[in-house]
């Protein structure tokens, strides 16, 4: 069976504050996608990244990056300098090759203050 | 604009009211699939199509039904709606699940 856990349910941090938002996975396939995507408080899902098992690399787009560790069964999204507009909920979700199911975790809630 | 288009975006409906929401992409996309999302659960995958004709249940499945019948629209329907369907609802497409979906604006569901 697949599952995601996004432990932390809300985190608060004043502007320009580092925020890393925890995902951690659990799958026993070994091919297997995992992906980040942003809910900004209008509502929309937006998709933010995907990485794929075999690519453990850490990804840098901008203020984000992503530590992707298959040891720890981690993919974990830092916010270097936070803004007010990052303030939303983000999730973290896997797919693997031989189940279809898409699943998601259950969402951090990241407000930004000014 | 690629997109993936669901209507209405909200709907107020009584118990034991059949409904349908619609949904429609336009970037030919083979995967589709329909979640809920509710407080501290997250998004919950109902039904997913691989195909014209291909669905099979998520992980709630119950008391919904879908179709397939062309490749770019996949109506959710509530045939007999309750109170916990109260829910967002998000429509998603992919060319291939694997690349992620691309969502429609969600549809904001509530039985009375």
């Amino acid at each position: 069976a697949q599952k995601v856990t996004q432990a932390q349910t809300e985190i608060s941090v004043v502007e320009k504050e580092d925020v890393t938002l925890d995902c951690v996975y659990e799958t026993r396939d070994t091919t297997y996608y995992l992906f980040w995507y942003k809910q900004p408080p209008s509502g929309e899902l937006v998709f933010l990244i995907r990485r794929n098992s075999f690519d453990e690399q850490n990804e840098i787009s901008g203020r984000y990056s992503w530590n992707f560790q298959k040891s720890t069964s981690s993919f974990n999204f830092t916010i270097t300098a936070s803004q007010v507009v990052d303030s939303a909920v983000y999730f973290c979700a896997l797919s693997a090759e031989v189940n279809n199911d898409m699943r998601f975790g259950a969402g951090t809630r990241l407000t930004v203050k000014p | 604009e690629a997109q993936v288009t669901q209507n209405p975006r909200y709907l107020i409906t009584v118990t034991g009211k059949k409904l349908t929401v619609t949904c429609s992409q336009n970037m030919n996309h083979e995967y589709m699939s329909w979640y809920r999302q509710d407080p501290g659960l997250g998004l919950r995958q109902i039904y997913y199509s691989m195909n014209v004709e291909v669905t099979d249940k998520g992980d709630v499945p119950e008391g919904y039904k879908v179709s397939r019948k062309e490749k770019r629209n996949f109506p959710l329907i509530l045939e007999s709606p309750s109170p916990n369907q109260t829910s967002l609802y998000f429509c998603a497409s992919s060319f291939h699940r694997v690349y992620g979906y691309t969502f429609g604006s969600g549809t904001r569901l509530t039985v009375v």
